[in-house]
């Protein structure tokens, strides 16, 4: 078990709707990491927040947004669906050392039919 | 920026041993990450290394880096069933910036 939690596990939507996920980093941790897993396309980064602030921004499309709570959760935002945005949705967090590395969660499945 | 490239697929027989490679460009990367996936799960950090190392070993795990080639390999010995999974090589340059993953190998492990 990493510590970081991600709901839902599964979502299935349709085009054109809006989905929210959602991610509890591990306790102690101040940067959250969002990345999308597509088959054809690997693991992809789209955005980091440390301690609420945006850090840097990846390849993440505009229907896309996101933001950290003061209580360090992240939630990943998605509109405007589309049946290419199928994919895994990791979310990881890191500690505060040079060396600390990502720990992911388990993912979300979205699937837009 | 910065490119991590895999080789997609490896085969072996249980009990061999399983070379993963990784290539990277960016010669400032710092620290360079091995990560399991399995079936339905997230990726499972295994190992890693700093650049400033050549080698690591970790129990049935070993990491060689060879900066001036930019190559990364995980070498897993004594290759069990339950080894089979997805393996990323991911690498960053600094401390707090996004790690940059290679798009995996698929280690198939036949009994």
């Amino acid at each position: 078990d990493s510590g970081v939690t991600q709901t839902p596990k599964h979502l299935i939507t349709a085009t054109g709707q809006r989905v929210t996920l959602r991610c509890s980093p591990r306790s102690g941790d101040l940067s959250v990491y969002w990345y999308q897993q597509s088959l054809d396309q690997g693991l992809q980064f789209l955005i980091q927040y440390y301690n609420g602030e945006e850090r840097a921004k990846g390849n993440i499309l505009e229907r896309f947004s996101a933001q950290q709570f003061p209580d360090l959760h992240s939630e990943l935002n998605l509109s405007s669906l589309e049946l290419g945005d199928s994919a895994l949705y990791f979310c990881a967090s890191r500690g505060g050392t040079a060396n600390s590395p990502l720990h992911f969660g388990n993912g979300t499945r979205l699937t837009v039919t | 920026g910065e490119d991590v490239e895999q080789s997609l697929f490896l085969s072996v027989r249980e009990g061999d041993s399983s070379v993963i490679n990784c290539t990277y460009t960016d010669s400032s990367s710092t620290y360079l990450y091995w990560y399991k996936q399995e079936p339905g799960a997230g990726l499972q950090l295994l190992t890693y290394i700093f650049s400033n190392m050549d080698m690591k070993q970790d129990q049935r795990l070993t990491v060689l880096l060879n900066k001036k080639d930019k190559h990364l390999s995980l070498r897993i010995a004594d290759t069990q069933t339950g080894d089979s999974a997805i393996y990323f090589c991911a690498v960053v340059n600094s401390g707090n910036t996004p790690l940059v993953f290679g798009k995996g190998t698929r280690l198939s492990v036949i009994a």
